[in-house]
Parts: C-alpha cells; structure tokens; sequence
C-alpha cells in the first residue's frame, strides 16, 4: 500500500537558518508527490508538487524539493528561514489508482527561533 | 474569487448524534474530496466526488457518506457519531477530472464528539 513517512515530528531552526525536512514514501510507480503547509486552524496550501521531469522542483515561498528515486525520498529545503514559515509541514503522495487521492505523511511541524 | 468555503466552521455533537458538513467548491470546480484529519496526523481520504458521482472511496465505515449536488457543492454525513469521529474535516476542489491534483482546501469544520 501506498504510504508516507516524514521522520521529525518536531523541528526547531533558528531564523535565517536553512531548513530541510525529510519525506519518504513507499509507491509501486513513478509518484506524483506533493508538499503542503498548515497553519493553526487553516487548510492546507500547496508548496509545491513533482510529476515529471526535472528532479527539483521550485516552489513558493522561497521553497524547494528534490526527488530522488534511488532514495524514495522527496526532501522539503528552504535556505533561509523566517519566522512566519512557522507551521506544520506535510508530505504526500498522489494515489493514481483511486483517481486523485492523496495519501498523506502524519507531519513534521516547524518552530522558528528568533 | 472565493475559494473553497466549508460550513460550519466549528461544531460540537454528542456521541450517538448526527452530522452534516457543507462544503462549496471555486466556482468552476466540479471534483470535491473530503479529507479527515485527526489530531496529531496527516489528512485521511475520505470521499472523492467528480461530477455528482462518487469517484473513490477510503478506508471509513458505511456511517460516512457523502453526496454532491448540481452546482457541485457537497455535503458529507456522519451516524451514530463516536468520539473517535472527533477531527478536522477538510474538503478540497479541484477543476479537472478525476486525475486532477490541482486541488484547493477550505480551511475545515472542526468536529468535537462529547
């Protein structure tokens, strides 16, 4: 079955600091993988998503991700941290056997530091 | 433009009860999934619904059930509610069919289960 895994349930980075947050999945074919975020008491926002093609993958707010297949791995990296990017984070993975059905990680939320 | 509007924002049943979220899609969306998120985890597929016919189906007992309308808005419906229903129920759109992800989410219903 389908699955994701994001390691860290909690990270702490001070602001200005890079960031990287891990994301693992467990998928028979090529997946459609995608990163979203969560503030307290919000939906949640696309960050970015891969289908294809290019293996990093640019996103908004000064995020990116990079696929790599040998590691099953589809790591969240920011460069610089800012306070407001302070949120939960959650990886996941487009299930193309139940149409658009998306499986997600349980999580990693980030604390900013200042 | 609006984006995806869920109804209503909070609300508190007693186990044994009753309940029916609503959701609207952007206009022009015709895809409506629910997700549940109970605390702690990532969102859970519940329902997809694409042109008023159900396109997938999660893991949930036969008390979920759901249903979408002409103008493509949705309501999800939970009996003989437990307090393990108790979670954020989120509803996203999207415009395409049901290989679609360019999904949007509402901000959710926030169901607490007494």
């Amino acid at each position: 079955a389908q699955s994701v895994t994001q390691p860290d349930i909690h990270i702490t980075v001070s602001e200005g600091a890079s960031l990287e947050l891990r994301c693992n999945y467990s998928y028979g074919a090529t997946p459609y993988l995608f990163w979203y975020v969560q503030s307290p008491g919000q939906g949640l926002q696309l960050l970015l998503k891969y289908f294809s093609g290019d293996t990093l993958v640019q996103g908004i707010k000064g995020f990116e991700a990079e696929f790599k297949r040998s590691q099953s791995s589809f790591n969240l990296r920011k460069p610089s941290v800012h306070w407001s990017d302070a949120a939960e984070y959650f990886c996941a993975v487009g299930d193309r056997a139940y149409g658009n059905k998306l499986v997600f990680g349980a999580g990693t939320i980030l604390r900013v530091k200042s | 433009d609006a984006g995806v509007t869920q109804s209503p924002t909070h609300l508190i049943k007693t186990r044994g009860q009753h309940v029916t979220l609503r959701c609207s899609p952007i206009s022009g969306h015709k895809s409506v999934s629910w997700y549940q998120q109970v605390l702690g985890q990532g969102p859970q597929f519940i329902f997809q619904y694409y042109e008023k016919e159900e396109r997938g189906r999660g893991n949930f007992p036969d008390r979920f059930s759901a249903r979408q309308f002409p103008n493509y808005s949705s309501e999800l419906n939970v009996n003989a509610l437990l307090l393990g229903d108790s979670a954020l129920y989120l509803c996203a759109s999207s415009p395409g069919g049901p290989s679609n992800y360019g999904y949007t989410f509402g901000s959710g219903t926030r169901l607490t289960v007494v």
